[in-house]
């Protein structure tokens, strides 16, 4: 009964492709985040969704684009995937101004 | 803008040796404030928060006050164990945020060895 899980654990991937990152919760939240954390454990928010809805877009490339397809799910998808965009990317999830709850992370290397 | 601070790590400590994390914000107003805690290869789980001035968050015998007038919110335990090595992150939310978006400081690596 995991809370908050994201698929693929690990992506390897090269320079130029498109992939996709998966977000599921299952503890009913409306609030929905995507955070990159670097080489050096930085974390800085990418997007948050309420209840589908985009409310925070920080200063992201374009070719990064979430999805929402309902409130328990949220997806990211890369485009022209580039060597500076390995990193790990954790989604999570609350209640408006609640508690967020983490997913495990997706570590993702482009080579 | 908001800001959060950290000390900068690793930090090695003994077992059973007092610990302290460092950590001073800015931000505008009362913000809310947050210890989070990274074990190796895995998400974030909060440690513990803190609404407004004074208060005192607690959790797995680890505190942290809310210090207005100093703009800090210190992490300590009193003896760490092997399995509190991990990395912290201490984190605001802006009283302006409707939404709960969290300002992370760059993170504290404890190592804590037997």
């Amino acid at each position: 009964d995991t809370a908050v899980s994201q698929t693929p654990k690990y992506l390897v991937t090269q320079m130029g492709n498109d992939k996709s990152i998966k977000c599921e919760q299952n503890l009913g939240h409306d609030t929905m985040y995507w955070y990159k954390q670097d080489s050096k454990k930085f974390l800085k928010i990418m997007f948050s969704y309420n209840n589908k809805e985009l409310i925070i877009n920080e200063t992201v490339p374009n070719r990064f684009s979430p999805k929402s397809p309902d409130k328990a799910h949220l997806n990211l998808h890369i485009n022209s995937l580039e060597l500076g965009d390995s990193a790990v990317y954790f989604c999570a999830s609350s209640l408006p101004r609640g508690e967020q709850y983490f997913g495990p992370g997706t570590r993702l290397t482009v080579t | 803008g908001n800001s959060v601070t950290q000390m900068e790590g690793p930090v090695t400590l003994s077992e059973e040796a007092f610990l302290t994390i460092n950590c001073t914000y800015t931000a505008t107003g009362y913000p809310s404030l947050f210890w989070y805690v990274q074990y190796p290869g895995e998400g974030l789980q909060l440690l513990l928060k803190a609404t407004k001035a004074d208060d005192k968050g607690s959790n797995k015998g680890f505190e942290a006050t809310y210090r207005k007038e100093t703009t800090s919110f210190h992490l300590e335990k009193g003896s760490v164990q092997v399995s509190d090595s991990a990395v912290y992150f201490c984190a605001l939310s802006p009283i302006t945020d409707s939404w709960g978006k969290l300002q992370f400081g760059a993170g504290t690596q404890v190592v804590v060895t037997p």
